[in-house]
């Protein structure tokens, strides 16, 4: 079973649709990163939580340490968030990462 | 744009060669990490350095190895290639130490193709 393990593995929304891609973890963590990646390959780091909640535009991230799980929403999505949606955890000195999911916004 | 920068971005070699990627980073960050992505294993931490030294050892192969430079720049190079070793290679950089807990920035990616 892997370390981090996210769901769905693929989505598809149609523009404007709430998002949720979910993360869970087996291990403890220092933190826990959102990553985007777009089809040209070039990776975006989204959020690095420790502990909450936070927002960046439409982009919400949460994670609850007691339940090692995490949430990453998007509201009011648009063709543009099309992308794979990386979760990764940072351990002491080591980094580990989901599979990803793929996210597809149709207009 | 990151401000973290690689080359090349592409690379087309043999089986059994070596090569050498190369990464300079953010202006002021002194942390450099590597990592590799490939279609079997996804996204793997391999190394980080941290003002020229080496800090955190992920699963790097022997035949991979890396340094920084005074200036801050890294380079991570792979030799005795296989065709498994073909793979997006992805550097970042993060201000400080404590980049695990800190926020990432990746460069575009090196696409290194083994034939």
């Amino acid at each position: 079973k892997n370390e981090v393990e996210q769901s769905p593995q693929n989505l598809t929304a149609q523009e404007g649709e709430f998002i949720t891609i979910n993360c869970s973890y087996s291990v403890g963590i220092s933190a826990l990163h959102w990553l985007q990646q777009h089809p040209g390959g070039g990776i975006v780091s989204l959020f690095m939580l420790s502990s909450g909640k936070k927002k960046h535009g439409r982009l919400i991230a949460t994670i609850n340490i007691q339940e090692k799980h995490s949430s990453l929403h998007i509201t009011a999505s648009h063709p543009r968030d099309s992308a794979v949606y990386i979760c990764a955890v940072s351990l002491n000195n080591d980094m580990r990462f989901g599979a990803g999911t793929r996210l597809t916004v149709k207009p | 744009d990151s401000g973290v920068t690689q080359t090349p971005k592409h690379l087309i070699t043999a089986t059994g060669q070596r090569v050498t990627l190369r990464c300079s980073p953010r202006s002021g960050d002194l942390s450099v990490y590597w990592y590799q992505q490939s279609l079997d294993q996804g996204l793997q931490f391999l190394i980080q350095y941290y003002n020229g030294e080496e800090r955190a050892k992920g699963n790097i192969l022997e035949r991979f190895s890396a340094q920084q430079f005074p200036d801050l720049h890294s380079e991570l190079n792979l030799s005795s290639l296989e065709l498994g070793d073909s793979a997006l290679y992805f550097c970042a950089s993060s201000p400080g130490l404590a980049g695990f807990t800190g926020e990432l920035f990746f460069g575009e990616g090196s696409r290194l193709t083994v034939l």
